[in-house]
């Protein structure tokens, strides 16, 4: 079965970095693009970023591009995000979702698979 | 970016009613719209996608409607376990989200 695991959250002072993992089973992980979506405490959804599934195309949302990159390594079946210069405005709960459609070449899609999710909180 | 205007931002409705949310884009979507159900402390489900295909394994009694900036989510009829905050989402360029329905049971 399809599996989604976060891991690296945890508190951090503003301006500083953190790295997380998304640890994937269960499916072909290189034949599918890679999300990451995040969620304020008591907010709603903000779509984060996206790899394709090969790694050649990333696209970010603007509240992040610049800070964040997004990144896969399919030999070892996980996704990144790298973030850099945090706010505290990023804290938040970070999901990572497989895209719903194999290879596809779309800055957008719909999210099938979501792992459970990883905190991040930025406080001095 | 393209907005998605959600409404109502939540409702209070008994077991069996007929349950609609609706979604309004900003600009012509297509049919480029899915909806997610969350519940406390759990990660989005996905329900719908492209406006009016149920996931794999979802009940029968959600369905959703429209295209272009106009969509409707529907629960025909509402279960105590469909409690839950759902939202829209578009994909026709970067996706973003609706701002969310809290469903309660009255």
């Amino acid at each position: 079965q399809v599996q989604l695991v976060e891991s690296g959250g945890g508190v951090v002072q503003p301006g500083r970095s953190l790295r997380l993992s998304c640890a994937a089973s269960g499916f072909t992980f290189s034949s599918y693009g890679m999300h990451w979506v995040r969620q304020a405490p008591g907010k709603g959804l903000e779509w984060v970023a996206v790899i394709w599934y090969d790694g050649s195309n990333k696209y970010y949302a603007d509240s992040v591009k610049g800070r964040f990159t997004i990144s896969r390594d399919n030999s070892k079946n996980t996704l990144y995000l790298q973030m850099n210069s945090l706010r505290a405005e990023d804290t938040a709960v970070y999901y990572c979702a497989r895209d719903g459609l194999p290879a596809a070449i779309a800055a957008g899609g719909f999210f099938d698979y979501w792992g459970q999710g990883t905190l991040v909180t930025v406080s001095s | 970016d393209i907005q998605m205007t959600q409404s109502p931002s939540s409702l209070s409705a008994s077991v069996g009613d007929r349950v609609t949310i609706t979604c309004q884009a900003s600009q012509d979507i297509s049919n480029y719209l899915n909806w997610y159900q969350q519940k406390p402390g759990k990660a989005p489900k996905l329900l719908i996608y492209d406006a009016s295909n149920l996931e794999t394994g979802v009940p029968s009694r959600f369905s959703g409607s429209g295209s272009g900036t106009d969509f409707t989510f529907t629960i025909s009829s509402l279960q105590p376990e469909d409690i839950a905050t759902y939202y829209c989402q578009q994909y026709d360029n970067l996706p973003t989200f609706g701002g969310g329905t809290k469903v309660e049971i009255k």
